[in-house]
């Protein structure tokens, strides 16, 4: 799995976007781009995925560089409840079962 | 909703002590994963099973072994708990139709004295 790089820590104003960037600069062709988060005493919980066109769901939007070496989570507008550890993943999907490997994420803090 | 339940939010153990983590998925998913999170390290594979029966090691399965019996269980063993095993452990599934998702319980800190 490639490896991705997440900056420790951010913070943003409640009711802004919130712009969570990542770099995946060895990522191969058929790597996809997952992101998660985990709220405090909470298991991960899965937010989107991508390969390589943006993709947009209820929770956020990932927009993927068109050369895919980096991507950046965007929580359109940020509340207090968005506080967590985000974390980006690249890996193969796989068919049958295959281990995601976390890093240390970014922690974000919305505040008032 | 897929649910995934942990058998206990916290755990204290005493060194030595034979420890068994429960999970339970109520969605029919054919795999399921053992995690422990440590600060600094991030999540790291212990153990997951794709079939009832079958088993796989991950990153760090030293220490623990595990059982899956039924489909919808999966058990994390620590057959003498050390100190070193002091951790939050996480259980998770998918199906196999659907690779991009897991599916995460709420955790079990684990302590061992």
């Amino acid at each position: 799995d490639a490896k991705t790089t997440q900056p420790p820590s951010m913070d943003c104003a409640e009711g802004r976007a919130a712009n969570l960037p990542c770099n995946h600069s060895t990522i191969s062709g058929n790597e996809y781009v997952y992101w998660y988060r985990q709220i405090h005493s909470q298991g991960p919980q899965y937010i989107i995925h991508g390969l390589k066109n943006n993709e947009t769901n209820e929770m956020a939007s990932l927009i993927i560089t068109e050369d895919r070496k980096s991507s950046t989570l965007i929580l359109p507008h940020a509340t207090l409840r968005d506080t967590a550890v985000y974390y980006c993943i690249v890996r193969v999907p796989a068919g049958t079962a295959s281990k995601l490997t976390f890093g240390t994420g970014t922690r974000l803090q919305v505040t008032l | 909703d897929v649910k995934v339940t942990q058998s206990s939010r916290y755990l204290v153990k005493r060194t030595g002590e034979k420890v068994f983590l429960e999970c339970v998925q109520d969605m029919d998913h054919e795999n399921m994963f053992w995690y422990r999170q440590d600060p600094g390290l991030g999540l790291r594979l212990i153990y997951f099973s794709y079939d009832v029966k079958m088993k796989e090691k991950g990153d760090i399965p030293e220490g623990y072994s595990v059982s899956r019996e039924k489909k919808e269980r999966f058990s994390l063993i620590l057959e003498s708990a050390s100190t070193n095993q002091t951790s939050m452990y996480l259980c998770a599934s998918n199906p196999d139709r659907d690779p991009y998702e897991q599916y995460f319980g709420p955790g079990t800190r684990l302590t061992v004295t």
